[in-house]
Order: C-alpha cells, then structure tokens, then sequence
C-alpha cells in the first residue's frame, strides 16, 4: 500500500519557467512532510519540509504548499534552471515516539530544458 | 556540514556471499537509517536505529540484518546475498527532528 504517491514519473519544463512536483498521501497521521532532490549515482539531498500546522513554506526559488483537507503537497521552483534536473522525492513522517521514519513517493524525473 | 559516509560506492558480490555495508556519520546523531532505492519503487526503509544497540526494522527487513555497536557507526549485513538485493543502499541519520541527512549510496551488483 503505497501512502505517499507521486503520480507523475516525470516531468519536463523550459528554463526559466515554474516546475510544480506533486505528491499525494493517504495517512491522516502524517505531520511532517520533506523534498528531496538526487541526482544519478548520489544520496538525496534534503530540499525543503514543512509542518501540517502551517500551509505554505518558502525557500528561495523553492516553496512547498500543503492542503491538509485534500492531502496533497506541491513543490513550485520557480524560475527553473538546468542544475535543478534532478529526481525529486516527496517524503512525510508521522511522530511515532522513537525514530522518526520516513515514507518516500516513488519521484518525479525533472528535466529542465534550454 | 553533516557528513554521512559509506564504505564503498560500488560493489560487485557473488549469490551466497556474506555482505557488509558500513555507514559512518559524524554530526552525533542519534538515528541512522537503511534504505534501498530501486526504480519505479522509491526509498524502501529496511532497518532503523534510535540509539546504540537499538535497532527497529523497516518495511524490508527480510534478509538483512544490522549492528550498531558505536553511535557515529550503522552496518548493514546481507546474511547471504541473492540475486534480488543488487540495489542501491542508502544510509542516512539525524537528530532528534525529522530531516534526514543521506550519505553517497553503495550500488551493490549480486551475480
């Protein structure tokens, strides 16, 4: 049962333009909720999170909007650029007390065309 | 910077081999994660540590086993490596808020 879904393998956008990513999840008890960007042959670098107590979070050309009622998180870059051709994964945590796992999506290829 | 490292970055083992893949980070996290990234499927967690000599399994844990014997140091410990584990490991840690940190990978080959 896969609870954080990315339904978009990949995605291709001009230079310059906004990439918006998608992640759906399926678990009421999600909290906390990251982006992670890898590129071939490397670990994931983290992105940007953001809470379930707020809706929106900024970083630079990188924000990730939350809507709790629909259970779905977007990440905007904005403008696009060629180094930001990457996989980009959703992940979202429910406090559980020890560790604070993660469930991944699946990612979503971008590529950021000239 | 945190830096999370692993032992090698690409492995070549035979089916039945014994295989051990060492994580080392040096930020004085508490938690340390396995993961395997293999396409179409994401990062599937397979053990986790909170602390040392804690160890918690994932959603993949068949298979495998691992050891925590020191706080900067997770192995991961293919008892007897199949066909169906060549994948890529990834090993992360953090402290005790959520973002995890993630070092190189280790993409293993099992013939």
């Amino acid at each position: 049962d896969q609870q954080v879904k990315q339904n978009s393998p990949s995605l291709s956008v001009q230079e310059g333009r906004i990439s918006i990513l998608n992640c759906d999840y399926t678990n009421s008890m999600f909290d906390y909720f990251l982006w992670y960007k890898k590129y071939p042959a490397e670990g994931p670098t983290f992105l940007i999170s953001i809470s379930s107590i707020k809706d929106k979070n900024e970083d630079g050309r990188f924000t990730v909007f939350l809507n709790k009622s629909a259970k779905h998180l977007s990440l905007h870059i904005v403008p696009s650029q060629p180094g930001d051709s990457a996989v980009y994964f959703c992940a979202a945590s429910a406090h559980t007390g020890t560790a604070s796992k993660l469930t991944f999506g699946t990612g979503t290829r971008l590529q950021v065309t000239l | 910077d945190v830096k999370v490292t692993q032992s090698s970055r690409y492995l070549v083992k035979r089916t039945g081999e014994k295989v051990f893949l060492e994580c080392v980070q040096d930020m004085d996290h508490e938690n340390m994660f396995w993961y395997r990234q293999d396409p179409g499927l994401g990062l599937r967690l397979i053990y986790f540590s909170y602390d040392v000599k804690m160890k918690e399994k994932g959603d993949i844990p068949e298979g495998y086993s691992v050891s925590r014997e020191k706080k900067e140091r997770f192995s991961l410990i293919l008892e007897s490596a199949s066909t169906n584990q060549t994948s890529m490991y990834l090993c992360a840690s953090s402290p005790p808020s959520k973002t995890q940190y993630f070092g190189p990978g280790t993409r293993l080959l099992v013939l």
